[in-house]
């Protein structure tokens, strides 16, 4: 079975730092692209970045560009986000997720709140 | 960037009833368009990928289609399991989510 878990979510004041976690098990991880998408209180999906199977590859949103950065440990079977400078408009539920072209595994989320 | 713009933004129905949502992008999409499916506090899950395929496991009563710039997701006997909200995503141009329909109760 697929599972994805992340971990790293918490309260962080504007302008500070937080490192997201994605552990994963029951599937080759290094085989698949890995994505970022995150959900702020009530609203839609953003896509935020994917990394490519060895990690040659990122893209990231605009709005996150030069702030986070994706990525991967293909022998922990681990994703990473470092995201920097954060902004109260960065707070939202971070999901991992398996795919490139669609996500068909999800994880449960981790919650960053970004506020003094 | 490719804009996803989906109608209606929400819809009443009942179950049994017939539920057809739009999804229109702002430059034509090819082939990576998908649709998922979110219940509160849960992560999305995929229901149609390649505009078209349905995802193993969804209730073939889920089904997608459309070409160029306009998509739609059509449940065709809505069960009480359907209400959700529902995102439609395309992979052409970068990666990016509509805006979501939020289908609930009559």
């Amino acid at each position: 079975e697929v599972q994805l878990m992340e971990s790293g979510g918490a309260l962080v004041q504007p302008g500070g730092s937080l490192r997201l976690s994605c552990a994963a098990s029951g599937f080759t991880f290094g085989s698949y692209w890995m994505t970022w998408v995150r959900q702020a209180p009530g609203k839609g999906l953003e896509w935020v970045a994917n990394i490519k199977q060895g990690g040659s590859e990122t893209y990231y949103v605009d709005s996150v560009k030069g702030r986070f950065t994706i990525s991967r440990d293909n022998a922990k079977k681990s994703l990473f986000l470092q995201m920097n400078s954060l902004r109260a408009e960065d707070t939202a539920v971070y999901y991992c997720a398996t795919g490139y072209y669609h996500y068909d595994n999800w994880g449960q989320g981790t919650l960053v709140t970004v506020s003094s | 960037d490719i804009q996803l713009t989906q109608s209606p933004s929400s819809v009443s129905a009942s179950v049994g009833d017939r539920v057809t949502i739009t999804c229109r992008a702002s430059r034509v999409i090819t082939s990576w368009l998908a649709w998922y499916q979110q219940k509160p506090g849960k992560a999305p899950k995929l229901l149609i990928y390649g505009i078209s395929s349905l995802q193993s496991g969804v209730p073939s009563r889920f089904s997608g289609s459309g070409s160029g710039t306009d998509f739609t997701l059509t449940i065709s006997s809505l069960q009480p399991e359907d209400f959700a909200t529902y995102y439609c995503q395309q992979a052409n141009s970068f990666l990016s989510f509509g805006g979501g329909t939020k289908v609930d109760v009559k």
